[in-house]
């Protein structure tokens, strides 16, 4: 069965240090998102990702985040210059074989980000 | 604003005894989809069911039934004859399909309910 993929599983990085935490989506999908979720909190939107340019984002997704889609697999969020308060799991999602925005998302596995 | 609340922030029962998650969620849309998600202590998140807002009819699924009420803005989730493995945190979640006529499937997560199932 299709699955979302992500990597790495884990990333440690000093503060102001950059990240890239890399998904790749089902493949027949044409949605992607990023979402996040602090230790023992709810999961929260950051971005979602449509015909090759950003279609919604969050408060939470300042000029610090970006996302890209390099090539016809991965997407990826990085995070130019990381704060203590980016740690958290991140999560990649993606849906839509059908043009429809809100097909059922379905989740990789998460990357837990630590920042120190 | 789209907005989801799952009052129960813990609960806790024997195995084989039944247990309902609740979901009172808030949208100004007309049309929009309700989500559950399970995610198990090894921290992924799994879909559970997908529903619109069209649709009211209760689902069953196995053990698990979900019963949908525009009425009261709820859609609760039940497990029957719960089992350890049952045993997560549990997420509504909703997204609204028409925000403007630019909606891209954002989902709005609730805070989600801990569901312990002891032996």
């Amino acid at each position: 069965e299709p699955e979302v993929t992500q990597t790495p599983s884990h990333q440690v990085t000093q503060m102001g240090q950059e990240v890239i935490l890399r998904c790749v989506p089902i493949s027949n999908h044409l949605y992607f998102y990023w979402y996040r979720q602090i230790l023992g909190q709810k999961v929260e939107f950051l971005v979602s990702f449509y015909n090759n340019e950003i279609s919604e984002k969050s408060e939470i997704f300042d000029d610090q985040f970006s996302v890209e889609r390099p090539d016809g697999s991965n997407f990826t969020l990085k995070i130019r210059s990381t704060k203590l308060e980016d740690s958290a799991m991140y999560f990649c999602a993606s849906s839509g074989t059908s043009g429809t925005s809100t097909d059922t998302q379905y989740f990789g596995p998460g990357t837990r980000l630590t920042v120190l | 604003a789209q907005k989801v609340t799952q009052a129960q922030t813990e609960i806790s029962v024997v195995e084989k005894e039944d247990v309902t998650l609740d979901c009172v969620y808030e949208t100004r849309d007309t049309t929009y989809y309700l989500f559950w998600y399970k995610q198990p202590p090894s921290g992924e998140l799994v879909f559970l069911i997908r529903r619109n807002s069209f649709d009211e009819q209760n689902e069953i699924s196995g053990r698990y039934s979900w019963n949908f009420q525009k009425s009261t803005s709820s859609f609760n989730f039940t497990i029957t004859a719960s089992q350890v493995v049952d045993s997560a945190v549990y997420f509504c979640a909703l997204s609204e399909a028409n925000a403007g006529g630019t909606s891209y499937g954002k989902l709005t997560f609730g805070q989600g309910t801990i569901l312990t199932v002891h032996p």
